[in-house]
Parts: C-alpha cells; structure tokens; sequence
C-alpha cells in the first residue's frame, strides 16, 4: 500500500473551512483515498473515499489532484465537534486489504 | 441501533489471565477486523476475516486467537495476558469489495 504524508497537527477557527492536506505520491492506479477520523476515546469514523473524481457528502468534501498525488479534505464549516485526528490513508478496495492508519493530522477547532 | 458493538467496553486483568472481547456487527457485512491502538495512538490491523475465513494475520503472538462463529461476530481470545497487552481493540466491519470500515467503541484492556 502507498503510504501518506500529513502534516501532524492543524488549526481551524469554528465557522470557517478546514482544509486538510495529504500527500501521496506513490499512489497506485487502483488505490483509492480514503479518509477517517477519530474523536478522543472513540472508535474511528468513515469520512469519505474516492478514487480520481472530487467527492462530496454530507460530511466534506475530498479533492484530488489529476495527477492523484495528492488530496485535500475540506470541512466546510467546522464545528467545535470536529476536533479528531483525520487520517488519510490509501488502499484497494477489496477484502484482502486492511487500512493503514499513519499519525494523522490533529484538528483543533477553536471557538 | 449500534452498527458495531463491542464488549466489554472497559477490562482490567491481571497478568497471565485469559480474556475474551466480543464484537457483533448488524450490518450485514462480510468483512471483520481487530485493530489494536498502543498508548502512542498508533492504529494497527491485527487480524481480518471474510466470511469466517482468515485473510488477513498480521504479526501478532500466537496467544492472540480470533474466532469467528458466523459473518456477523468475531470474537478476540487473548492468552496468558501481558502487561505489553494494555491498548484498546477496535472492532470493524465492512461490506466485500470495500475497505469503508465501520469501528466499534473500542475495548479498553488494562492488564495490572
């Protein structure tokens, strides 16, 4: 699996766009960029994936560079709520893979 | 209705005890997985079963024995505990095809 690159913590003022960045420049033709978070204490919670096209839902918005080597994943209006650890992590989407969580970016949501 | 639910939520042993953690999921997946996150907050896959075959072992001593009595539980056996084994478990599930994991509360195992 391609591993990731995030920067290791992040600031965000409530109300406005939280912009979070992940590199992944190994990246495969068939991985696919998923993103997780996990509240303290709390098991982690799908986000959203994608494979070359932007994404959105009801959560955020993941963008994709053309060249796929790198994404961003954008809270729209953060909440005091969304402070987590996000990771990105790439991986086939199959059954014989398991996610490979890295550090993660810590984001603070500050009122 | 919890999706993935773990139990217990908390477990305190002590040393060379053998415990058990349980996990359903009412999903309807085909996919399971145990996690394992050390006090440094690392997330690691432990094990994966599919349809109640084992597909995915990583390494993990041999007193670490998953059990999966149908698709919807897998159960976690932990042997002759040590105190290296305090973490939280996590438990997940996913459809086939997927990797979109849905976690349990997780299990917070503290051997004394």
């Amino acid at each position: 699996d391609a591993k990731t690159t995030q920067p290791p913590s992040m600031d965000c003022a409530e109300g406005r766009a939280a912009n979070l960045p992940c590199n992944h420049s190994t990246i495969s033709g068939n991985e696919y960029v998923y993103w997780y978070r996990q509240i303290h204490s709390q098991g982690p919670q799908y986000i959203i994936h994608g494979l070359k096209n932007n994404e959105t839902n009801e959560m955020a918005s993941l963008i994709i560079t053309e060249d796929r080597k790198s994404s961003t994943l954008i809270l729209p209006h953060a909440t005091l709520r969304d402070t987590a650890v996000y990771y990105c992590i790439v991986s086939y989407s199959n059954s014989g893979y398991a996610l490979n969580f890295g550090k993660g970016t810590s984001l603070l949501v500050t009122p | 209705d919890t999706a993935v639910s773990q139990t217990p939520k908390y477990l305190v042993t002590q040393m060379g005890n053998d415990k058990s953690i349980k996990c359903e999921q009412n999903l309807g997946h085909d996919t399971m997985y145990w996690y394992k996150q050390d006090s440094k907050k690392f997330l690691k896959i432990m094990f994966s079963y599919n349809n109640k075959e084992l597909i995915i072992n990583e390494t993990v001593p041999n007193r670490f024995s998953p059990k999966s009595p149908d698709k919807a539980h897998l159960n976690l056996h932990i042997n002759s505990l040590e105190l290296g084994d305090s973490a939280v478990y996590f438990c997940a599930s996913s459809q086939e095809g997927t990797v979109k994991a849905f976690f349990g509360q997780g299990t917070r195992l503290t051997v004394v």
